[in-house]
């Protein structure tokens, strides 16, 4: 299993460009989200998705678009690069679990992303 | 709001040496604590989680409710040890709230 992929490893935009982060999760996971990280910040939520056609908010999603039509695939837009957008994102996938329980989440090797 | 704070970025310490890596958390109900574990050039993995009770690599972390901690420790700190570790609080369905993380550094 290749467990949790995503792709590009870097990327460097321009401020305004658009693009597309890709993640994918071979493990049949119902859970997927998306974190970025930031110096000092620590990981903070972007999107998430309970599954194939469901998405939700995280703290941040100011800027992100999320998508989820298949339960393997769960990429992130970025609409109008801004250069606050300048960070590492990591994308995480687990079997989901009731309302006060919690299965162990698989993170991807993350996008090193640069907005100039 | 639900909050963790890890009040050190770096911890430094020799090898063999006692380890704690402090985590406080703010979240009213009953809360189900992790620590994430990065090394270098690895992807971040969970290290523990409370209600395990378990020891995993030779790191325990024990919930103090009164105090609202949930601290990382090991007796003897190994030089493989050395990586950033990320306290975590759960917040419904799946949702973490991390904190900003420690690098523990293990000196020979």
């Amino acid at each position: 299993n290749a467990g949790v992929t995503q792709t590009p490893k870097f990327q460097v935009l321009k401020t305004g460009q658009s693009m597309t982060l890709q993640c994918a999760q071979d493990m049949n996971h119902e859970y997927m989200s998306w974190y970025r990280q930031d110096p000092g910040m620590g990981l903070r939520l972007i999107h998430y998705s309970v599954g194939a056609g469901i998405t939700d908010q995280g703290e941040v999603p100011n800027g992100y678009n999320v998508s989820r039509s298949t339960t393997e695939d769960f990429p992130l837009r970025l609409l109008s690069a801004a250069p606050s957008q300048t960070s590492v994102y990591f994308c995480a996938s687990s079997y989901s679990a009731g309302q006060g329980t919690y299965n162990e989440q698989f993170f991807g090797p993350g996008t090193r992303l640069t907005v100039l | 709001a639900q909050r963790v704070t890890q009040p050190e970025k770096l911890l430094s310490v020799f090898k063999g040496a006692p380890v704690e890596l402090k985590c406080n958390y703010s979240y009213s109900g009953s809360p189900e604590l992790f620590w994430y574990v990065q090394y270098s050039r690895q992807r971040l993995q969970l290290l523990l989680r409370h209600i395990s009770r378990e020891s995993i690599k030779g790191f325990t972390a024990d919930l103090n409710k009164g105090e609202t901690s949930f601290h990382l420790k090991k007796p003897f700190a190994q030089e493989e040890d050395s990586a950033m570790y990320y306290c975590a609080l759960g917040r419904g369905f799946q949702k973490l709230v991390f904190g900003t993380g420690t690098r523990l550094l293990v000196s020979p």
